[in-house]
């Protein structure tokens, strides 16, 4: 057990339709990253939070938006699905930036019908 | 841009055997760290092995060590005396070191690993 937690583990809705995928970093780290997993594109980073803040981003669809709340725990929102949204969409949390070695959750497998 | 590829899409060892799985990357960064993830059936992505790009000895846990060439851009992951628990997708990761990216992994496209009994 990573210490991440990841919810809902899995989630099936149709195409057009809008998602909140939930994440809870180990205790203590303060760094959110998101991750999408796809037969396609492999793993992709999408972006990052330290300590509330955006980061940096990576390859984020504008229908997509994360935030970070004062309590640490991260949402990433996943709108006007599409067939090709779905993938499996890992969180991962370090006590920092500068802490390279980050935890991943167990996911959260997206299915768009 | 950082890429990383990986050139075997599947591989399989015969128990206790030794087992090598290449990745290579391209960067015009000097200051970087190199990963290689696991990510068995259970799809947690489980950190491996680490290396910073200064360092010039090649990192060592356990059973996994790395062949670090880094004029070679060339990152390979060698497992001894394998087991069956290391049967996973293995994924290659980049990470430049310092920066708004430090933290940002780029992976690599995976290797699956069979070790069979």
């Amino acid at each position: 057990d990573s210490g991440v937690t990841q919810t809902p583990k899995h989630l099936i809705t149709a195409t057009g339709q809008r998602v909140t995928l939930r994440c809870s970093p180990r205790s203590g780290d303060l760094s959110v990253y998101w991750y999408q997993q796809s037969l396609d594109q492999g793993l992709q980073f999408l972006i990052q939070y330290y300590n509330g803040e955006e980061r940096a981003k990576g390859n984020i669809l504008e229908r997509f938006s994360a935030q970070q709340f004062p309590d640490l725990h991260s949402e990433l929102n996943l709108s006007s699905l599409e067939l090709g949204d779905s993938a499996l969409y890992f969180c991962a949390s370090s006590q920092s930036p500068l802490h390279t070695e980050a935890f991943f959750g167990q996911g959260t497998r997206l299915t768009v019908v | 841009a950082q890429t990383v590829t990986q050139s075997q899409p599947e591989m399989s060892v015969q128990e206790a055997e030794t087992v090598t799985l290449s990745c290579t990357y391209d960067t015009s960064e000097s200051n970087y760290y190199l990963f290689w993830y696991k990510q068995p059936p259970s799809r947690q992505m489980i950190l491996v092995i680490r290396q910073e790009a200064y360092k010039q000895q090649n990192a060592t846990e356990n059973r996994f060590s790395v062949n670090f060439q880094k004029a070679a851009k060339s990152f390979s992951l060698k497992i001894s005396d394998s087991q069956l628990g290391d049967t996973a997708m293995y994924f290659c990761a980049f990470m430049i070191k310092g920066g708004g990216s430090q933290g940002n992994l780029i992976f690599g496209k995976g290797t699956k690993l069979s070790v069979k009994p």
